[in-house]
């Protein structure tokens, strides 16, 4: 199984700055990387496919890239609203795994 | 708009079985995979379940193999998954995903005597 790492496991930032989550394959993926947010008690929302692709609605102010083992989710201009859980997935190969998640608080 | 709404959770002993369903709308719902995904109380996304767009192929978690089983309706835009001799362990909300796109609401199992 491709086990993916997150990090870091929690991060503390203020409204307005910019921030760079990453994400870590135990093997190579290609692009075949997404990224989910995921608010308390709510179901997740989809970000990113394809490493660097954004979804329909999502605000330019996410960024992702990367290829092979290493990849990133870049915020910027922290709003109250960005301040969730961040998740990558691979979807590579079978089974399909999550990171472990980043949490993003506010400092 | 798009929505995905499960239903068929609740509660039940060990050993027991239920049948989760996510009913879709407003999307093409036979272009799409669908998975299961699932979260345990407090903790992280775990992927459970995908079958293909044709119904014909489908894959499990090791966790949930044997004992949980995806399918799929075109004609109707439901998504399932049966689930039996479920363990405490499988304690969870339960989202279907279409790709990795659009998400359900969840819906809550909870396995304990």
């Amino acid at each position: 199984d491709i086990q993916l790492t997150q990090s870091p496991p929690s991060l503390s930032a203020s409204i307005g700055d910019t921030v760079t989550l990453s994400c870590r394959a135990s093997q190579g993926i290609s692009t075949f990387l997404a990224w989910f947010q995921q608010q308390p008690g709510k179901a997740p929302k989809s970000l990113i496919y394809a490493a660097s692709s954004l979804h329909s609605g999502v605000p330019s102010k996410f960024s992702g890239s990367g290829s092979g083992t290493y990849f990133t989710l870049t915020i910027r201009r922290l709003q109250p609203d960005d301040f969730a859980t961040y998740y990558c997935q691979q979807y590579d190969s079978f089974p399909i795994t999550f990171g472990q998640g980043t949490r993003l608080e506010i400092k | 708009q798009v929505q995905m709404v499960e239903s068929g959770g609740g509660v039940v002993q060990p050993g027991g079985s239920l049948r989760l369903s996510c009913v879709t709308s407003g999307f093409n719902f036979s272009a799409y995979g669908m998975h299961w995904v699932r979260q345990a109380p407090g903790k992280g996304l775990e992927w459970v379940s995908y079958m293909g767009r044709d119904g014909v192929n489908s894959y499990y978690a090791d966790s949930v193999k044997g004992r949980f089983t995806i399918s799929r309706d075109n004609s109707k835009k439901i998504v399932f998954l049966q689930m039996k001799s479920l363990e405490v362990d499988d304690t969870a909300v339960y989202y279907c995903a279409a790709g990795a796109t659009y998400w359900g609401l969840g819906a809550l199992v909870i396995v304990s005597s």
